[in-house]
């Protein structure tokens, strides 16, 4: 199957900094890539969904100048981030998909986030 | 609204059989998935299921009933590595994906 890496796969990090998640298609081009939350005993809560060249649609409740999404390339999307908060430790996990369509999602294998 | 329900948790045997269902309602289909996922993991592609019927593939095996909004994935022949949080997720008419919450399978031996 496709093959999505994330980097990097854990950061601690200080309250107020920045983090940079990026998130890799290996095998495949990637014309959407989707970024998910996932709180300790939950299900995936989406993000944001990006298109390659284009901006990044948030869901509802999702800050977009504070998880800046670039998806500069068919292979590259990062997540920053920014002003890091406690309450913004959680497992970050990016999934890729080759087409517009019915296509399988593929996910990376996760960052998880520890903001002290 | 969308709303994929499945349940919390189940608990099975070593070598048994397990079904796991879920129900969907949703602003139109393009297909189900399910994904497993282990803990601190990222989910990973079981199955996808678009027409009505069964997908069998190794010991899993999917079922699809879209006039029931229905669907069910089977495990044969439970391994303890099985045990994880099996997602049931729905691909709206906007080709969105709609999660359930996850059931989470233990398996005893």
């Amino acid at each position: 199957g496709a093959v999505v890496s994330q980097h990097p796969s854990w950061v601690i990090c200080k309250s107020g900094t920045s983090v940079k998640i990026e998130c890799r298609s290996l095998d495949f081009q990637a014309t959407t890539m989707f970024w998910y939350r996932q709180f300790p005993k939950q299900s995936l809560m989406l993000m944001a969904t990006s298109n390659e060249g284009s901006k990044a649609t948030y869901e509802q409740g999702v800050e977009k100048d504070k998880f800046l999404i670039n998806h500069a390339s068919l292979t590259l999307s990062t997540l920053t981030v920014t002003s890091a908060h406690p309450e913004d430790s959680s497992f970050y996990i990016c999934s890729a998909r080759e087409g517009q369509g019915m296509e399988t999602q593929y996910f990376g294998p996760g960052t998880r986030l520890l903001v002290l | 609204g969308q709303n994929i329900d499945q349940p919390t948790e189940m608990t099975a045997t070593e070598g048994a059989i397990v079904q796991i269902n879920c129900t969907y309602q949703t602003s139109g289909f393009n297909g189900l998935f399910w994904y497993q996922q282990h803990a601190g993991e990222a989910p990973t592609f079981l199955s996808y299921n678009v027409l009505d019927g069964l997908e069998e593939k190794g010991r899993f095996s999917s079922f699809l009933s879209r006039s029931k909004g229905y669907s069910y994935l089977l495990l044969k022949e439970l391994q303890m590595k099985d045990s994880a949080s099996y997602l049931c997720a729905v691909l709206d008419s906007n080709y969105q994906l709609i999660w359930g919450a996850g059931t989470k399978l233990i398996i005893k031996p």
